[in-house]
C-alpha cells in the first residue's frame, strides 16, 4: 500500500486532455513539492514536472501539474500514443523522513 | 548532460551482500542530494535511500534500515549502496538518482538488477 494514492489505471483517446490525481496527507503533498514520473515500458523513469508545476528542459507543454491541498494532478493534452506509460507521483514525507511514491498509474491510449 | 550509470548487480543468495556503485558526470557531483530507488518486477518505484551533499545526513526505509548503507565519495563522483542480509524481497532494479531540479525533480540512470535467490 503506498502513502500517496494514484489511481491504477487511465485512458483517453488521441488528442484527449487526460487527468491523474494523486492523492496524500498534510505530512507529505500537504507541505512539500510534488513531482511527477513516466515510465515507458522497459525504461528508466523520467522527470516530466517538479515543484508541482515546473517543467524541466525537453519535456512538452502538453504535461502540466497542479497541487491543491493534500492532493496534486498531472494532466496531459492532447494526447500520443507515444504517452501510453506507467506515471508516478511522489513528494517527501516529513513523518516517515523518506520520498514517497504514488503506486502509479497505466495510462493507455485507445 | 547529467549522466548516472549503475553497476555491481547481479545475482546473490539469500543472506548475501552486494555493493552497488553509480557513477555521475556532467553535473558539480557535491552540489546535490541523491537516493536509491527500486523497482520490483511488475511493481512500482520504491525508495529504498537518499543522501545530503556532504554525505553528513542519510536516510533510510524502514524496510532496509540497519541492513542497507548508503555513502558517496565526491572526489570520485560516485554514490554507493551496501547491501548486507539481503532478502528475497530486495530482488528489484535498483536506480540511482540525483535531486537535480529544486530540491523536488530527480534525474535517473538506467538501473542495475538485483536478485536475491538460492
Amino acid at each position: 500500500q503506498s502513502v500517496l494514492t494514484q489511481p491504477p489505471s487511465a485512458s483517453g483517446t488521441p488528442g484527449q486532455r487526460v487527468t491523474i490525481s494523486c492523492s496524500g496527507s498534510s505530512s507529505n503533498i500537504g507541505r512539500k513539492t510534488v513531482s511527477w514520473y513516466q515510465q515507458l515500458p522497459g525504461t528508466a523513469p523520467k522527470l516530466l514536472i517538479y515543484t508541482n508545476n515546473q517543467r524541466p528542459p525537453g519535456v512538452p507543454d502538453r504535461f502540466s501539474g497542479s497541487k491543491s491541498g493534500t492532493s496534486a494532478s498531472l494532466a496531459i493534452s492532447g494526447l500520443q500514443s507515444e504517452d501510453e506509460a506507467d506515471y508516478y507521483c511522489a513528494a517527501w514525507d516529513d513523518s516517515l523522513n523518506g520520498r514517497v511514491f504514488g503506486g502509479g498509474t497505466k495510462l493507455t491510449v485507445l | 548532460e547529467v549522466q548516472l550509470v549503475e553497476s555491481g548487480g547481479g545475482l546473490v543468495q539469500p543472506g548475501g551482500s552486494l555493493r552497488l556503485s553509480c557513477a555521475a558526470s556532467g553535473f558539480t557531483f557535491s552540489s546535490y542530494g541523491l537516493t536509491w530507488v527500486r523497482q520490483a518486477p511488475g511493481k512500482g518505484l520504491d525508495w529504498v535511500s537518499g543522501i545530503s551533499t556532504s554525505g553528513n545526513n542519510k536516510y533510510y526505509a524502514d524496510s532496509v534500515k540497519g541492513r542497507f548503507t548508503i555513502s558517496r565519495d565526491n572526489s570520485k563522483n560516485t554514490l554507493y549502496l551496501q547491501m548486507n542480509s539481503l532478502r528475497a524481497e530486495d530482488t528489484a532494479i535498483y536506480y540511482c538518482a540525483v535531486l537535480y531540479y529544486d530540491s523536488s525533480g530527480y534525474v535517473w540512470g538506467q538501473g542495475t538488477m538485483v536478485t536475491v535467490s538460492s
